[in-house]
């Protein structure tokens, strides 16, 4: 993950709105992805976006891509307790299909 | 539950030895990704099958090679293995093996080198 990166850590308040942010380098990535794991369990995929799109919105969760500045963010509507997790986005370069992933934002949801 | 299982859950071993991972794809999905998630690398791609052949490669060890069998399962050997092993190894499945597809990851081997 040494061309995606993400700060390691975000606590946000339940009911509040997390802002969960990516940097990527590669300007080839084609697809971005927003990804969620929980502990002991595999990742999730939670949305992804086309690298042509600016905006995708999918329930509680907006992704905005600013493609001159390569950032990616995710934002998680009406933070929930369930929403505790480690959020990693990822990007596929061209037309492979290896994911290369950001080093992951740990997101603690308090009471 | 994502459909993709993993053997074992935990392992644990020691230096040198060789170990053997195995991961079992959702019905019907032709491809199989290994990724490698330690604290220090993060976690990283390491090899793609699709249909038993080889699809992509990435940070491989060449003390590390994978197969996927006429069934679709995989397995991922890891030999003379190091401390700096000690990882999560996720597998995940895919219908087809083109960007698009969906990757659905199994639960992880974690694996200990002592």
């Amino acid at each position: 993950g040494e061309d995606v990166e993400q700060s390691l850590f975000l606590s946000v308040r339940e009911g509040d709105s997390s802002v969960i942010n990516c940097t990527y380098t590669d300007s080839s990535s084609t697809y971005l992805y927003w990804y969620k794991q929980e502990p002991g369990a595999g990742l999730q995929l939670l949305t992804y976006i086309f690298s042509n799109m600016d905006m995708k919105q999918d329930q509680r969760l907006t992704v905005l891509l600013n493609k001159k500045d390569k950032h990616l963010s995710l934002r998680i509507a009406d933070t929930q307790t369930g929403d505790s997790a480690i959020y990693f986005c990822a990007e596929i370069r061209g037309t492979a299909s290896k994911l290369t992933f950001g080093t992951g934002t740990r997101l603690q949801v308090t009471l | 539950d994502s459909g993709v299982t993993q053997t074992p859950k935990h392992l644990i071993t020691a230096t040198g030895q060789r170990v053997t991972l195995r991961c079992s794809p959702r019905s019907g999905d032709l491809s199989v990704y290994w990724y490698q998630q330690s604290l220090d690398q993060g976690l990283q791609f390491l090899i793609q099958y699709y249909n038993g052949e080889e699809r992509a490669k990435g940070n491989i060890l060449e003390r590390f090679s994978a197969q996927q069998f006429p069934d679709l399962h995989s397995e991922l050997n890891l030999s003379s293995l190091e401390l700096g092993d000690s990882a999560l190894y996720f597998c995940a499945s895919s219908l087809g093996g083109q960007p698009l597809d969906e990757q659905f990851f199994g639960p992880g081997t974690r694996l200990t080198v002592l």
